[in-house]
């Protein structure tokens, strides 16, 4: 079992531009979820997955923020025309049933 | 709104004492509930899972759920230095897959 993975683990870029995260869940998880963490605050969910189908999307979730999981393995989250704001640890979990497994983060730095 | 309240600490224990970590939740019809460890930069990591209401022990660590207060705790006992860390409760919604999570409770453990 290796564990859930992201990439990048770091990205830093520059106001406007737009950046793509990538999620590989667990192989035998069909639920994954998205999740963005800023100091000091809990975990906010964003988005969730069950195998390709997009179930859920938190009001967080502006029209600048799109995530797919097109064959329900891996899944993208791209935020579009990137803000100060957006600086935060972007969080992928995945989970069979209840439990979920987080992965290693992307933390991005808006410039 | 559901929320998931927890004091932000730092609880300070000396090594081999017990810790008590509380947390409410205002969402009567949570379910499932959970407690995360996190170290600074890096991602939570599962403690524990606790659905029903009394005690669940695992190793060092015991879940306390009282639904009717709802109230979760998460006991530390023989606490040791490299338990110190963030502690994040978190709520799972009956019909809902997304966790709500604490703002987490930090712990430092003295040697």
């Amino acid at each position: 079992d290796t564990g859930v993975s992201q990439d990048p683990r770091h990205k830093i870029t520059k106001r406007g531009q737009n950046v793509t995260f990538r999620c590989d869940p667990i192989s035998e998880h069909n639920r994954l979820y998205w999740y963005r963490q800023t100091l000091g605050q809990g975990p906010e969910f964003l988005t969730y997955f069950q195998n390709e189908a997009q179930l859920e999307k938190s009001r967080l979730l502006s029209d600048r923020f799109s995530a797919e999981r097109p064959k329900g393995s891996f899944s993208t989250l791209e935020i579009q025309r990137t803000e100060q704001g957006d600086s935060a640890m972007y969080l992928c979990a995945s989970s069979l049933e209840g439990t979920q497994y987080f992965g290693p983060g992307t933390r991005l730095l808006v410039l | 709104q559901k929320e998931v309240e927890q004091n932000s600490g730092p609880l300070s224990v000396p090594e081999g004492a017990i810790a008590s970590l509380n947390c409410t939740y205002s969402d009567r019809g949570s379910q499932s509930f959970f407690w995360y460890r996190q170290y600074s930069g890096k991602s939570p990591e599962l403690i524990m899972f606790i659905y029903s209401n009394g005690d669940k022990e695992d190793g060092r660590f015991t879940a306390q759920l009282n639904k009717a207060s709802q109230y979760v705790s998460l006991l530390i006992r023989d606490s040791q230095p490299s338990d110190s860390a963030t502690y994040l409760c978190a709520v799972m919604n009956s019909g809902y897959s997304t966790l709500t999570f604490g703002k987490g409770t930090m712990l430092l453990v003295s040697p």
